[in-house]
Parts: C-alpha cells; sequence; structure tokens
C-alpha cells in the first residue's frame, strides 16, 4: 500500500523556520519527482516546489522563492521541505504528493501567527 | 509562470444534469492539463490526465477536452457524490493549479 506521511507543521511566529517532512513507503520512492502542494483555509491548490528523482532539479513557485528549500533523502525515502522567513501567508495544510501516480499525504497544518 | 483560470467559479446544478467546466490557460500548455476533484477534508483526487484520458476507476461521466490554451471538463450526468470543488492544473512548466470551480446542489 502506497503512504505518504507528513509530519513537522504546527504554529511559528512571523520570520520563524519550520522543516517539513514526508516518509514515503509502497512505491520505488528514488525513481519519482515528488512535489508540495499547499491548500490556505478555505482556499485552493496551489503548487509550491518539486524535486526530482535524484535530487539534482528543483522548481519553486514565485511566492516562497528564496525562502524555502526542498530537499530528499532516497536511502531514507523521505522529502523535506525547509521553510524561512515564514509569512502569515504562508498558514496552509502542506501536501506532499507524488503526481505521477497521484499519491497524496494526508497533509500537514502550518499556522504562522504571532 | 503559467496562469489557469477557471469559470465559472460555482456551479449551481441538480443531480441528473449534464455540468461543464471551463479552464484557460494564459499560454498554451498543448495537452499537458490535468483535472481534479476535492471534497471536504480530503487530499485531491485525479480525474483526467493528458487533458481527456480517465485515470484508472474514474467513471466515464467524467470526460475532458481541449487542447493549447482551452479546456473543459464535461461531467454528462451529475450522481450526488460529484459536488464537490474541482481544479485544473498544467504540467507544461512546472505545475500550476486553476483557482478552483464547485458544484453545488441547486
Amino acid at each position: 500500500e502506497v503512504q505518504l506521511v507528513e509530519s513537522g507543521g504546527g504554529l511559528v511566529q512571523p520570520g520563524g523556520s519550520l522543516r517539513l517532512s514526508c516518509a514515503a513507503s509502497g512505491f520505488t520512492f528514488s525513481t519519482y519527482w515528488m512535489h508540495w502542494v499547499r491548500q490556505a483555509p478555505g482556499k485552493g491548490l496551489v503548487w509550491v516546489s518539486c524535486i526530482n528523482s535524484d535530487g539534482s532539479i528543483t522548481g519553486y513557485a514565485d511566492s516562497v522563492k528564496g525562502r524555502f528549500t526542498i530537499s530528499r533523502d532516497n536511502a531514507k525515502n523521505t522529502l523535506y521541505l525547509q521553510m524561512n522567513s515564514l509569512r502569515a501567508e504562508d498558514t496552509a495544510v502542506y501536501y506532499c504528493a507524488n503526481i505521477a501516480l497521484d499519491h497524496w499525504g494526508q497533509g500537514t497544518l502550518v499556522t504562522v501567527s504571532s | 509562470e503559467i496562469v489557469l483560470t477557471q469559470s465559472p467559479a460555482t456551479l449551481s446544478l441538480s443531480p441528473g444534469e449534464r455540468a461543464t467546466l471551463s479552464c484557460r490557460a494564459s499560454q498554451s500548455v498543448s495537452t499537458y492539463l490535468a483535472w481534479y476533484q476535492q471534497k471536504p477534508g480530503q487530499a485531491p483526487r485525479l480525474l483526467i490526465y493528458d487533458a481527456s484520458k480517465r485515470a484508472t476507476g474514474i467513471p466515464a461521466r467524467f470526460s475532458g477536452s481541449g487542447s493549447g490554451s482551452d479546456f473543459t471538463l464535461t461531467i454528462s450526468s451529475l450522481e450526488p457524490e460529484d459536488f464537490a470543488v474541482y481544479y485544473c492544473q498544467q504540467r507544461s512548466s512546472w505545475l500550476t493549479f486553476g483557482g478552483g470551480t464547485k458544484v453545488e446542489i441547486k
């Protein structure tokens, strides 16, 4: 059974940092591009970032470029999102996803507030 | 960044009616366009990929069409479980999602 399990969300003050993790199982993690997608409360889906299978290629939405860093550890089957200089508008549920296989995690909530 | 514009924002229909949802891209995405369904509290579910191909297990009442910049998702006869929010997504240049169309019960 395919599973994507996010962790690391929580409450953080504006300007703070947080690192999200996504543990993958049930598929060959090391051969797929992986993505982070977020959804603010009551709002639509927004693509955040992606990384290729070996970590050599990354992409970011303009809204997070320079503040967020995506990475992966294929030995641990884990995807990461390092989020720095967080803003109130980054408040959202963050999903990790294998878009090619349509596998999504359950999401982890990040709240940026003082 | 490619912008996807979905219309209408809300569609009020009755079960059994036909639903037609539109997605317009700010530049050509060829046929690299997908449609997702999302229900409250759930992750999105892929319905259509490459503009017109149904994903595994998706009923035949869902169909997609279009290429270039204009795309359509059609639900031929709405079932009660189809009332949800629908998003288009392009993968021609990184990824972007449209703003969504809510299909609600009239």
